[in-house]
């Protein structure tokens, strides 16, 4: 079954540096691939997703994430971190109706 | 406004309640989604409905049942609540297709003393 690995279940960054937070799949076809966001006692937003087509995608609140299918990954990523991106990111892939989830990393941002 | 709503954002029960979390949506969704998030663990599917009356069990659907009697509505039962079932549980909906987005509920985090 399709599923997702997320690396590093805790991100600290600076506030204005580069946000990185890893994601990969596993699955021998190109999946959908989806990025959701957590803000604290709140359910989950989606920031983006990738379909088909362009393997650059851009999402809400300046996130982008980049599908390599040869490194089987889809990384979040954002220039310039601010400190309302405090919050819960997961990485997502649907087997069947059902979104598999990874189990999240938790992205602090320092002043 | 699309919108997910679970009818309780906290709750504490005592062990072997019975106890009911309800969530509607208003986009006319095909599926609906119970999830369980525990710290560490991410989100965990415990149930979902494809259409009404219909349930398929997810990763770990032991100690739930739940109910769909109408499109809008998917309703989570836990028979006989246990302390091991205290945590936050989500409601999510999306449309039958699977390249598109679920949206979620706020949540409902359930303690069970």
């Amino acid at each position: 079954a399709q599923s997702v690995t997320q690396l590093g279940s805790h991100v600290s960054v600076s506030e204005g540096a580069l946000v990185l937070l890893r994601c990969n799949y596993s699955s021998s076809v190109p999946p959908y691939l989806f990025w959701y966001v957590q803000y604290p006692n709140q359910g989950l937003q989606l920031l983006l997703k990738y379909t088909t087509g362009a393997t650059l995608v851009k999402g809400i609140n300046g996130f982008e994430a980049e599908f390599k299918k040869s490194e089987t990954s889809f990384h979040l990523t954002k220039p310039s971190a601010h400190m309302s991106d405090a919050a819960e990111y997961f990485c997502a892939v649907p087997p069947g109706y059902a979104l598999n989830f990874g189990k999240g990393t938790s992205l602090l941002v320092t002043p | 406004d699309v919108k997910v709503t679970q009818s309780s954002r906290y709750l504490v029960k005592r062990t072997g309640e019975k106890v009911f979390l309800e969530c509607v949506q208003d986009m006319d969704h095909e599926n609906m989604f119970w999830y369980r998030q525990d710290p560490g663990l991410g989100l965990r599917l415990i149930y979902f409905s494809y259409d009404v009356k219909m349930k398929e069990k997810g990763d770990i659907p032991e100690g739930y049942s739940v109910s769909r009697e109408k499109k809008e509505r998917f309703s989570l039962i836990l028979e006989s609540a246990s302390t091991n079932q205290t945590s936050m549980y989500l409601c999510a909906s999306s449309l039958l297709d699977r390249n598109t987005e679920a949206f979620f509920g706020q949540g409902t985090r359930l303690t069970v003393v």
